[in-house]
Order: structure tokens, then sequence, then C-alpha cells
């Protein structure tokens, strides 16, 4: 158990809305990810993270924003959530350097009407 | 964006079989490789990763890598029906920041 927990895990939400998913770790890694999977697409990477505040984009940003204050919460904001962003989005920790395999939480799944 | 591919199955088996599931990548410079099992509905879940040539083995899993044929491949020995999932091929990008590129998976049935 990597001790990730996402929230919330299932929502509905309108088009044009504002989202945000949350991912909470308790084992103070460094390394997070937000994913999308979609069937066809498997897994993409939407945006990853490296520390307090330092974040980059993954193949997948448009149209996603992240943030990162603390260790252990990582954030994936819809600014105007669309029918195309309807998806399973799964948050991820990778141990020590990010060297090894990403270890995921339980995923939410969003849909967007 | 460097390239995963993995027959999308399904691919079935008896029980107590050994299923082998296969995945190729784009990138030459890669140097980790890892499965992982998804049940429907669930979330990945990382069952073996190898970085040399060669073999590495697990319990009834085997995980095979061959970087010269940019092939890595998966064996089940023994399967059983607890093992029918999806299973996701993932290689670690080596450029700048290291991030994993998926598969999209192949599909095991395993019955009774």
């Amino acid at each position: 158990d990597a001790g990730i927990t996402q929230s919330p895990r299932h929502k509905v939400t309108e088009t044009g809305t504002p989202v945000t998913l949350r991912c909470h770790q308790t084992e103070n890694h460094r390394y997070m990810y937000w994913y999308r999977q979609d069937p066809g697409h498997g897994l993409r990477l939407i945006h990853y993270s490296y520390g307090v505040k330092d974040t980059d984009k993954g193949e997948v940003s448009d149209g996603y924003s992240v943030s990162r204050s603390k260790t252990e919460d990582f954030l994936l904001t819809l600014e105007s959530a669309t029918s195309s962003q309807t998806s399973v989005y799964f948050c991820a920790i990778s141990e020590s350097s990010g060297t090894g395999g990403n270890y995921f939480g339980e995923g939410s799944w969003l849909t967007v009407v | 964006q460097k390239e995963v591919e993995q027959n999308s199955g399904p691919l079935s088996v008896p029980e107590g079989a050994i299923a082998s599931l296969n995945c190729t990548y784009s990138d030459r410079v890669s140097q980790s490789f890892f499965w992982y099992r998804q049940y429907s509905g669930k979330s990945p879940e990382l069952i073996m990763s190898i970085y040399s040539n060669g073999d590495k083995e697990d319990g009834r899993f085997t995980a095979q890598l061959n970087k010269a044929s940019q092939y890595v491949s998966l064996l089940i020995r023994d399967s059983q029906p607890s093992d029918s999932a999806t299973y996701l091929c993932a290689v670690m990008e080596n450029t700048g920041f290291q991030k994993l590129v998926f598969g999209t998976g192949t599909r095991l049935l395993v019955s009774p």
C-alpha cells in the first residue's frame, strides 16, 4: 500500500465548470503524477511533480493545471471541464529517485455532461 | 513521443497453462521496464520491473528483456482464473526527467 488517497472517487459535473481532484500521500514521496486512462489510449501522463511547487507538463496537459503546495498533496484542476475530459484519473507516486515504477491511487471517475 | 506496443488481445489460455505477454518499444536507449496488472475497474498494480537483459523471476511471473530487439515479455506460469486482467507494459523514457510511457495493455483471460 503506497498510502495514496484520491478524492473525490466519483464525480459528475457540467460542461464549463471547474473541477479539482486531490491526491494525498502519507509517505513523503517526492515524485507525484497525474494520469488519465481512456479506452484505446491507455494511461497518459497529464502533469507531474518533482517537489513542492515543482511541476511540469506531460503528454496531455492542455486544459489541466496542477499545484503542489505541500509534499503530501498534488491537485489536478480542470479549469473549464469539457466532455472530452470524461475519464478515469489516476494519481501515482514514485519512490526514491523517480527511476522506479509508479504506484497508483485508486482512481477518480469523472463524468462531464 | 516514444511508443510502447502491445497486442490488445484477448489472450485466452486454460488454467494451468503458461501465458506469454509481449511488448515492443521504440526508444532504443530505455533502461527501465515495468509490468502492471489491472483488474477491471481497479488501478494498475506494479508486478514486475526489469532493468537488465535476460530473465527475472518472481514466483509464477518471469519478465524477459531483450534490449537489442527492443522487446520485453511477461510469462505467467500455472495461470489461474484470478490472473484474468489487463497487463500493461511500461517503459521509462530516458530523456530529461524520467517518465513512464505505457502500452495500451493486453487482456488476459484464463479459463477454468
